[in-house]
Parts: structure tokens; C-alpha cells; sequence
């Protein structure tokens, strides 16, 4: 267990549909990633948040958007939802946010858009 | 749980082999490089970093190999159990980014 926890595991909803994805990092840790991860793509970045700010943005589509609240736990928010946008998507969490450091991966929510 | 390396490279081994499983990055400044397994299903599970000052480190039954001359990183894993089988991804942190850039993956594969 990463002590990572993201909720939910499965989501299944139609599209152009909004849903949102909730992340608990580890405790103690102030960085938090959001990384997409589909079959033909791999693990592509999406956007990290540092101690609530927005800190780095990857492959993030305007229709996606994410924040950090203050106690830490953070949502990425999908919107106008596309066949294309089913895939896993893992929050990641470190203590520092230079990336230069061992990330913690959650299990992951497994979205399929119909 | 459902697999994510469809159209992986993969490598198959025997049981109490060693296997290496190699990656090539893309960015000669990249200063920190970390290995990730990811069983199916499941999140990617953190199992031996190295930073560019090195290149070797070794960890229980693992050691990683970085060669920076030709941009080559390796995980070497020993007496090969079916429990290693999995995919797994290297990833590397290029300067000035506060992220870890990661690899397609190799899928590893352990026969009994």
C-alpha cells in the first residue's frame, strides 16, 4: 500500500458528461501529480500542484482542470467527456516538488467514457 | 485486473533467471532516473532510483545500471520469480522540470 489513496476505482459514464476524480496523498507529502495512462500512450503527465499551487502542467486538455485544497487532497476534473479520454488515471504524491524524488502512486481510477 | 502493455515490448524468462530489462532516455541532462513495476491493475510501485552522479546502485535482488554516454539505463533483476512479472517502466527527471518524464515500459514475463 503507497498510501495513496484515490477514489473512485471505476467510473463509467457517457459522453460529454463531467466527472471528477479525488486523490489523499501520503501524509506529509505536499506534491501531487496527475498522470493519464491509456494502452497506445503510456504515462503522460497531466498536471502537479505543490502546497495547493499549481506547480507544472503536462498534456492537460482545456477540458480538463484540477486543484489542490488546503488539506491537501486534490481532484482533476473532467468535462465534456470523449471516447477517447477512457484510460487509467493515477495520482502520484512526493514530499518535494522538483521531481527529483521517489513518487507514490495510488492505485489508480479506471474511466470508461461510452 | 486489465493489462496496459498490449503492444509492449516483452521479455520472457524462466523462473531463477536473471533478467535485464533495458531503456534508453530521451534527454543527456537528465539527472535522476527511477525504475517503477506495475503489476495489472495496479498502481506503478516505486523499486530502485539512481541519480546521475552513479552508475550502479543496487537494491534486494535488483541493481540499476546507468550508462550516460549513450543515454542507457538497466534493471537487473535477480533469480527471477513469478511474482516480477509485470511491466516495467524507467523514468527520468530532466532539468528544470519538476516531474519524472516516464518510458512506454517493457512487459516481463516469468515462466514457472
Amino acid at each position: 500500500d503507497s498510501g495513496v489513496t484515490q477514489t473512485p476505482k471505476h467510473l463509467i459514464t457517457a459522453t460529454g458528461q463531467r466527472v471528477t476524480l479525488r486523490c489523499s496523498p501520503r501524509s506529509g507529502d505536499l506534491s501531487v501529480y496527475w498522470y493519464q495512462q491509456s494502452l497506445d500512450q503510456g504515462l503522460q503527465f497531466l498536471i502537479q500542484y505543490y502546497n495547493g499551487e499549481e506547480r507544472a502542467k503536462g498534456n492537460i486538455l482545456e477540458r480538463f482542470s484540477a486543484q489542490q485544497f488546503p488539506d491537501l487532497h486534490s481532484e482533476l476534473n473532467l468535462s465534456s467527456l470523449e471516447l477517447g479520454d477512457s484510460a487509467l488515471y493515477f495520482c502520484a504524491s512526493s514530499v518535494h516538488p522538483t521531481g527529483n524524488t521517489e513518487a507514490f502512486f495510488g492505485q489508480g481510477t479506471r474511466l470508461t467514457v461510452v | 485486473g486489465e493489462s496496459v502493455g498490449l503492444h509492449l515490448p516483452t521479455l520472457s524468462v524462466q523462473e531463477g533467471d536473471n533478467s535485464i530489462i533495458n531503456c534508453a532516455y530521451s534527454n543527456s541532462a537528465s539527472d535522476y532516473f527511477i525504475w517503477y513495476k506495475q503489476e495489472s491493475g495496479k498502481g506503478p510501485q516505486f523499486i530502485i532510483d539512481i541519480r546521475s552522479n552513479m552508475d550502479k546502485r543496487q537494491g534486494q535482488r535488483v541493481t540499476v545500471l546507468l550508462n550516460k554516454t549513450v543515454k542507457h539505463l538497466s534493471l537487473q533483476i535477480a533469480a527471477t520469480q513469478p511474482g516480477d512479472s509485470a511491466v516495467y517502466f524507467c523514468a527520468e527527471n530532466p532539468p528544470g522540470y519538476s516531474t519524472l518524464t516516464f518510458g512506454k515500459g517493457t512487459m516481463l514475463l516469468v515462466s514457472p
